[in-house]
């Protein structure tokens, strides 16, 4: 079992749809968590932190729940320009922050 | 100015060949990585050097060697390259060992014939 696992998708919704990502973690050590975001044949890019309170910036809010070990990334009114593949990533810190990623959720926005 | 760069952008080569990928970064951080998404688009961490020393070194075959001559550069060099060595190999690197955020470079493609 993967430390972090995301479905891969690919999500195809149209422009202006809400689509919501999920995302597991096995490690109830880890300590923060981030999304990143992949455009094809890129480099990832940092999105946004996690928290357990509650994460909004812009159209893109994310939630953490630590009990369930469960994280989401919501993108409201989504634009051409959100097609991407976004990476769920959990961080176990000590010794050096060793990010683990998620295999990533491919979206695809329509017009 | 590219914050992190890497060098080749595409390697083709050999089965058995030795390959070294080089890489930089400009921002002043002190600590680099090496990470590697596969085909199945999955990215792990391979090595991360905190000013010049190895803080985490994964299960990576002793085929693969990090060198950081010094806080600016780390290069990966591969020995007796595989067929499954083919990747993206993608350097990173970040503030301090402690800072979650973490600048990727554009990545190597490196395909193994």
């Amino acid at each position: 079992r993967k430390e972090v696992e995301q479905d891969p998708g690919p999500f195809n919704v149209p422009e202006g749809a809400t689509v919501a990502f999920n995302c597991t973690y096995s490690n109830s050590a880890s300590q923060s968590f981030f999304w990143y975001r992949q455009d094809c044949r890129k480099e990832p890019k940092l999105l946004m932190s996690v928290y357990s309170s509650g994460n909004e910036d812009g159209r893109f809010t994310a939630q953490l729940n630590r009990a369930s070990q469960y994280i989401s990334l919501l993108i409201r009114d989504s634009k051409l320009s959100d097609s991407a593949t976004y990476l769920c990533v959990a961080i176990l810190t000590g010794g050096g922050n060793k990010l683990t990623f998620g295999t990533g959720t491919q979206l695809k926005v329509e017009l | 100015d590219t914050a992190v760069s890497q060098t080749p952008k595409y390697l083709v080569t050999q089965m058995g060949n030795d390959k070294s990928i080089k890489c930089e970064q400009n921002l002043g951080h002190d600590t680099m990585y090496w990470y590697k998404q596969d085909s199945k688009k999955f990215l792990k961490i391979m090595f991360s050097y905190n000013n010049k020393e190895l803080i985490i070194n994964e299960t990576v075959p002793n085929r693969f060697s990090p060198k950081s001559p010094d806080k600016a550069h780390l290069n990966l060099h591969i020995n007796s390259l595989e067929l499954g060595d083919s990747a993206v190999y993608f350097c990173a690197s970040s503030q301090d060992p402690a800072w979650y955020e973490q600048y990727f470079g554009p990545g190597t493609r490196l395909t193994v014939t």
